[in-house]
């Protein structure tokens, strides 16, 4: 079974750039999750999707961040401005089922360095 | 407030020796608990998943340990090699708890094991 697809791996632009992150998840996986993390902490969650609709997006900072997934399958996620303290590692999970998390997985990150 | 703490912050030991990680967790109502080892600049990889039911669950030379009533993990690692440096981290899953993905996140212990 293929795991959660992330692109690109690593990715490094000046403050006032902005950058797009690509998440393909598990195939039929309804629950898709948009995680920040900063170096030495755990992930926080940025937007969470059931299907095509936003379940959750309380922590995401929506004057510079962006995120959509489209048909429910693909998400992206957008920064414009970046600044400096949007250096981080993006990680995004997929679910089968939202409540259980069944075969909840991450993918690799983008890591992303704002100069 | 759902809380995941881990101890220690960092850790290092020889190549060759045991290690103990440790979980103290507030949330509940409680669902499961689960330790992810995640290497530099990569996302997390599931190493357990244990229940309320479940006390112990190994994956190799990882063991790890539950105990509900004092709300209480470890994750112990076997005759640690050089691949086990990495960030470990404790994610515990509420029905009603954490974030709205129902996850509450350790900011992990980071190991690094010399030869």
């Amino acid at each position: 079974e293929a795991g959660v697809a992330q692109s690109p791996r690593y990715k490094i632009i000046e403050k006032r750039q902005s950058v797009a992150f690509w998440c393909n998840p598990i195939s039929g996986h309804a629950t898709l999750y948009w995680y920040q993390q900063i170096l030495g902490q755990g992930p926080k969650l940025l937007i969470q999707f059931q299907n095509n609709g936003v379940v959750d997006d309380s922590q995401l900072p929506k004057d510079r961040f962006s995120a959509e997934r489209l048909k429910g399958v693909d998400s992206t996620l957008k920064i414009q401005p970046a600044k400096l303290e949007d250096s981080a590692v993006y990680l995004c999970a997929s679910s089968a089922l939202r409540q259980s998390h069944y075969g909840y997985t991450f993918g690799s990150g983008t890591r992303l360095t704002v100069v | 407030k759902n809380q995941v703490e881990q101890s220690p912050q960092s850790l290092i030991i020889l190549e060759g020796k045991n290690c103990t990680l440790q979980c103290n967790y507030t949330v509940s109502p409680f669902s499961n608990l689960r330790w992810y080892k995640q290497d530099t600049g990569r996302g997390p990889v599931s190493l357990t998943i244990m229940t309320f039911s479940e006390n112990t669950k190994s994956n190799g030379r990882y063991t790890a340990t539950l105990d509900a009533d004092t709300k209480q993990s470890s994750l112990h690692i076997t005759a640690s090699q050089l691949s086990d440096s990495a960030s470990y981290i404790c994610v515990v899953s509420g029905s009603s708890g954490g974030g709205a993905d129902g996850l509450t996140f350790g900011k992990g212990t980071h190991l690094i094991i010399q030869p």
